[in-house]
């Protein structure tokens, strides 16, 4: 079974500031996904990044990037030039290949950007 | 145009109910999925369904359980409520296949008194 560990359960930042969320996973499968999912206060689940095992290359969608190291099973979040609506939980999630297609996530974290 | 729907958006019942949580996209998605989480913001998956196949969280009771009347919905039914289901439910669809994300529903708030 695949299990996902975020070892910071809250983080600050100011505004405009740059931050990294920490996210380690464990997996016997070679070939996998794995996704940043921002929840506002809202509680909605909103898609921030993904990024597919067999890609060397580190995924980018605006301010946001990854630092996926595969060996490490280490799959980090960056918000640069943080904005106040970055406040929210985030959670790191894992897909595997197996039946299901099901997510597993990490614990999330708690990230308040201050003005 | 909302991809993933639920309703109702908050539920509040007692011990002992039978109530059901509905779910539908618009997406054409194969795929739907139902999530809880709890108190702690801690998600875990429930169940998995498409037209041809559940897979169930082996953690999840049998009190718990999905209905499909077709594609772009995923019901889930839970029966003799217990104070421990109080937590938010999410409802999820995807395309089987590939890389792509998985689409949430607003979830669902069900308090059990």
């Amino acid at each position: 079974a695949q299990t996902v560990t975020q070892s910071q359960p809250e983080m600050s930042v100011q505004e405009a500031e740059t931050v990294t969320l920490s996210c380690t996973y464990d997996t016997s499968e070679s070939n996998y996904y794995l996704f940043w999912y921002k929840q506002p206060p809202s509680r909605q689940m909103i898609l921030v990044i993904r990024q597919e095992a067999y890609k060397q290359q580190n995924a980018t969608e605006n301010r946001f990037s990854v630092n996926f190291q595969k060996a490490a099973k280490s799959f980090s979040l960056k918000i640069s030039d943080s904005q106040l609506g970055d406040t929210a939980m985030y959670f790191c999630a894992f897909r595997g290949l197996s039946a299901g297609n099901m997510l597993t996530f990490g614990g999330g974290t708690r990230l308040m950007v201050k003005p | 145009d909302t991809a993933v729907s639920q309703t109702p958006k908050y539920l509040v019942t007692q011990m002992g109910n039978d109530k059901s949580i509905k779910c539908e996209q618009n997406l054409g998605h194969d795929t739907m999925y139902w999530y809880k989480q709890d108190s702690k913001k801690f998600l875990k998956i429930m169940f998995s369904y498409n037209n041809k196949e559940l897979i169930i969280n082996e953690t999840v009771p049998n009190r718990f359980s999905p209905k499909s009347p077709d594609k772009a919905h995923l019901n889930l039914h839970i029966n003799s409520l217990e104070l421990g289901d109080s937590a938010v439910y999410f409802c999820a669809s995807s395309p089987r296949q590939g890389v792509y994300e998985q689409y949430f529903g607003p979830g669902t708030r069900l308090t059990v008194t």
